[in-house]
């Protein structure tokens, strides 16, 4: 059974604070992605990776920074944890096939409050 | 990107079928639809996916119009465990980002 795992379900932190959020896949995937989802707004694309060590920015990279050491974990970084990065935080991973039709993988999410 | 239209909700009763459309007038000759959903308080999952041919799995079955404008998911019998949100989206063949952009989506409500 494939699996994505990240690190919290709940995380409370203060305004300033660096937040760690991990992420690991046990399916041997290329790609990993980080969304963050707000009522209204849907899921929006932070980072991406393509490979360990490498890494591309989404639609809203601003406030984050991420690090892929090992293929099977993605580590999403708030350097400095700020009230409008309240959200949910999920993380996918799909196969590198260069084919539209690999499905993605989401994690249960990370439910993350900025106070 | 090439654009997907859906309703903001939807209802309907257990164990009855549901359909639920998407429009996508833009779409060119290479792009896949997919429909992920979410469950509420869970990430997004993946439902099922095509080109031009209907496809049938385990969890729906996937109508594809003629000029595939459009596309309609079909869970068969509706269960209240189907609840979630379901994201029509168009993703590019040979796209190596694999980016998905998620819409809105439909909110399926179901009814005992």
């Amino acid at each position: 059974d494939v699996k994505v795992t990240q690190s919290s379900r709940y995380l409370v932190k203060r305004t300033g604070e660096k937040v760690f959020l991990e992420c690991v896949q046990d399916m041997d995937h290329e790609n990993m992605f980080w969304y963050r989802q707000d009522p209204g707004l849907g899921l929006r694309l932070i980072y991406f990776s393509y490979d360990v060590k490498m890494k591309e920015k989404g639609d809203i990279p601003e406030g984050y920074s991420v690090s892929r050491e090992k293929k099977e974990r993605f580590s999403l970084i708030l350097e400095s944890a700020s009230t409008n990065q309240t959200s949910m935080y999920l993380c996918a991973s799909s196969l590198l096939s260069g084919l539209a039709g690999e499905t993605q993988y989401f994690g249960p999410g990370t439910r993350l409050l900025v106070l | 990107d090439a654009k997907t239209t859906q309703p903001n909700s939807m209802e309907s009763n257990e164990e009855e079928p549901v359909h639920l459309p998407c429009n996508h007038s833009t779409i060119s000759g290479t792009d896949y639809i997919h429909w992920y959903r979410q469950l509420p308080s869970q990430g997004p999952e993946y439902v099922i996916h095509g080109l031009t041919s209907n496809v049938n799995n385990r969890m729906a079955s996937l109508a594809i119009a003629e000029d595939r404008k459009s596309s309609t998911l079909i869970l068969h019998r509706a269960t209240l465990r189907d609840a979630a949100v379901y994201y029509c989206i168009l993703r590019e063949a040979m796209n190596r980002d694999d980016k998905i952009i998620f819409g809105k989506g439909t909110r399926l409500h179901i009814l005992p």
